[in-house]
């Protein structure tokens, strides 16, 4: 199984200050045949089923705010808030769909300071 | 829109079993796999498995395969999911999640199925 390890557990920024997570994955979810990394990111604020953010490690959902982005290939990965607002504190998720089972790293919990 | 409605919480006693219920709305039912993801207290999310919403095929993670069925009905745009001989460590909300598109990760969630595994 592929496991996916983020870091830092949680963080703590001043709003509008810049967040970054990151996520490593044990092996590559580059697939060489089409260039894509299978790395997807989620936010899940208390109480809600988890929300997509961005797949393809880069691709932001429809209505997902463009403060939020997603870089990296490979096994290294990074989610980036631009400019923390109060309703980005949650928890954050990245998850692979490289292969099955698919798998999600721990969890980072981002607060205001 | 699309909407995921799970049915609601459940409190079994160890060795017994629950089955989930996902009904979908707005969208093609058989065009998009459905998984389930568990979420015990205070910990992370923990995929289970997919399924099929075509033909039923499934892909099961390792640790429940033998302890788990997901199944469809498409007359009803349902997804399910039965977990047997349940433990007090399967105490968690549980799931269903629709596809995004080329299955590239986990675009829609049901609101989540509490279940409560305690003699």
């Amino acid at each position: 199984d592929i496991v996916m390890t983020q870091s830092p557990d949680s963080l703590a920024v001043s709003l509008g200050e810049r967040a970054t997570i990151n996520c490593k994955s044990s092996q590559t979810v580059l697939y060489d045949s089409n260039n894509k990394n299978y790395l997807a990111w989620y936010q899940q604020k208390p109480g809600q089923p988890p929300k997509l953010l961005i797949n393809w490690a880069s691709t932001r959902e429809s209505g997902v705010p463009v403060r939020f982005s997603g870089s990296g290939s490979g096994t290294d990965f990074t989610l980036a808030i631009s400019s923390l607002q109060a309703e980005d504190v949650a928890v954050y998720y990245c998850q692979q769909y490289y292969n099955t089972p698919w798998t999600f790293g721990q969890g980072t919990k981002v607060e205001i300071k | 829109q699309v909407e995921l409605v799970q049915s609601g919480s459940e409190l079994k006693k160890p060795g017994a079993s629950v089955k989930v219920s996902c009904r979908a709305s707005g969208y093609t039912f058989t065009s998009y796999g459905v998984s389930w993801v568990r979420q015990a207290p205070g910990q992370g999310l923990e995929w289970m498995g997919w399924v099929a919403t075509d033909n039923g095929d499934t892909n099961y993670a390792r640790r429940f395969q033998g302890r788990v069925s997901m199944t469809t009905d498409t007359s009803a745009s349902t997804a399910y999911m039965e977990l047997r001989n349940l433990r007090s460590d399967d105490t968690a909300v549980y799931y269903c999640a629709r596809d995004a598109r080329g299955s590239s990760g986990l675009a829609y969630w049901g609101q989540g199925t509490q279940v409560t595994v305690s003699s």
